[in-house]
């Protein structure tokens, strides 16, 4: 089955460490790659996606990922973190051809940003 | 302000009970879909919609009905809730399944109790 692994389940950090979060999917053809962020008590907005093109796709807030077809991999990067970016970040896939559409979704990391 | 409405934001029931979580959006996408949030398993897929009329079963689809009489809403329907439907839920939308313009935007969630 396809599926998303998220390989942190909890990170925390303090202000202007660099951030990695890695995210692997197990589906051989073409996909669409997300990363969501979830703030605390407030819905998912979109952080970046890769679509096609350049692997290295940068996104909002400074938040960058470097999609890697060989290893199915689409780690998140982020040079220098803040205590604003403490949330929760899923990492989401859309196997091209999938009828319904549907995300598939990792389980999620919560980011703790020490001040 | 292009947006994914849900009401009701938070909503305790009892068994038994039937209700229906409204989701609404005015940006003209054909695809809607719910997804359910459960701490550590991330987001799954429940029903999505196609189009005007189209739907179909996600990953979790039992106990839940949708219908899609108008472009704009895909309500969710519980006939019988139970409290193992406890859970955080968010409709999404998106223009297309397919291509450069299908990344989902999500509703506030709402945030359901069954005692």
């Amino acid at each position: 089955a396809q599926s998303v692994s998220q390989h942190n389940h909890h990170v925390i950090l303090s202000e202007a460490a660099s951030l990695e979060l890695g995210c692997n999917y197990s589906y051989g053809g073409t996909v669409n790659l997300f990363w969501y962020v979830q703030y605390p008590g407030q819905h998912l907005q979109l952080l970046l996606k890769y679509f096609s093109g350049d692997p290295l796709v940068k996104g909002i807030k400074g938040f960058e990922a470097e999609f890697i077809k060989s290893k199915f991999s689409f780690n998140l990067r982020k040079p220098s973190v803040q205590w604003s970016d403490t949330a929760e970040y899923f990492c989401a896939v859309i196997p091209i051809y999938n009828q319904g559409g549907k995300l598939i979704f990792g389980q999620g990391t919560e980011l703790s940003v020490k001040p | 302000e292009a947006q994914v409405t849900q009401n009701p934001r938070y909503l305790i029931t009892v068994t038994g009970k039937k209700l229906t979580v409204t989701c609404s959006q005015n940006m003209n996408h054909e695809y809607m879909s719910w997804y359910r949030q459960d701490p550590g398993l991330g987001l799954r897929q429940i029903y999505y919609s196609m189009n005007v009329e189209v739907t179909d079963k996600g990953d979790v689809p039992e106990g839940y009905k949708v219908s899609r009489k108008e472009k704009r809403n895909f309500p969710l329907i519980l006939e019988s809730p139970s409290p193992n439907q406890t859970s955080l839920y968010f409709c999404a939308s998106s223009l297309t399944t397919s291509g450069p313009y299908n990344e989902q935007f999500f509703g506030p969630g709402t945030r359901l109790t069954v005692l």
